[in-house]
């Protein structure tokens, strides 16, 4: 029942951008597009979200495309202390719970 | 920055004991929230609660747990007679806004449950 699609794995340079790429085809006009990120079995960490335009914080940005089938999770400058799970999950309002899927494995190295 | 709080950050409990795990949710935070993640597994929601009620709550969440609210600032999950599969590490969130997401989830640093 997987709502988003993303890859298993991905490495990344120090200091460079980082960006991780997320499928949901199958978005409704309703849903939004959530990241958070989990650092060595720690909770959970809320890193941003969209529902159509790009947005921007002090984490990170996300690029949504115009037909919201897919989005891009670009961390501007990676450090070591990125390394973690990154997970793209789609979401209504009104719906209370976040399903989280596999995530992908984003490995920072010096 | 404001955290989520739960204690213990580990607990060893016999099968069929009771447990009580407890999180102190953000202070102005209204809706909380009860994930767990089995060891190498995704992470599962269990339950969300808001104005002292469950709001909605996952297949996993049946009869043997329960939540409560027992005063203004601690948020529990209790489990009454605890199998083995309930080995896992339970995490607690808290938001804001629940229903327009405007904020997202603050999650605590999780309780490690191991049953034996």
């Amino acid at each position: 029942d997987a709502k988003t699609t993303q890859p298993t794995s991905m490495d990344c340079a120090e200091g460079r951008a980082a960006n991780l790429p997320c499928n949901h085809s199958t978005i409704s006009g309703n849903e939004y597009v959530y990241w958070y990120r989990q650092i060595h079995s720690q909770g959970p960490q809320y890193i941003i979200h969209g529902l159509k335009n790009n947005e921007t914080n002090e984490m990170a940005s996300l690029i949504i495309t115009e037909d919201r089938k897919s989005s891009t999770l670009i961390l501007p400058h990676a450090t070591l202390r990125d390394t973690a799970v990154y997970y793209c999950i789609v979401s209504a309002l009104g719906d209370y719970k976040l399903s989280f899927g596999a995530g992908t494995t984003v490995t920072v190295r010096a | 920055e404001p955290e989520v709080t739960q204690t213990p950050s580990h607990q060893v409990t016999q099968m069929g004991q009771e447990v009580i795990l407890r999180c102190v949710p953000i202070s102005n935070h209204l809706y909380f929230y009860w994930y767990r993640q089995i060891l190498g597994q995704k992470v599962e929601f269990l339950v969300s609660f808001y104005n002292n009620e469950i709001s909605e709550k996952s297949e996993i969440f049946d009869d043997q747990f329960s939540v409560e609210r027992p005063d203004g600032s601690n948020f529990t999950l209790k489990i009454r007679s605890t199998k083995l599969e309930d080995s896992a590490m339970y995490f607690c969130a808290s938001s804001e806004d629940g229903y327009r997401k405007t904020y997202g989830y603050t999650f605590g640093s999780g309780t490690r449950l191991t049953v034996v």
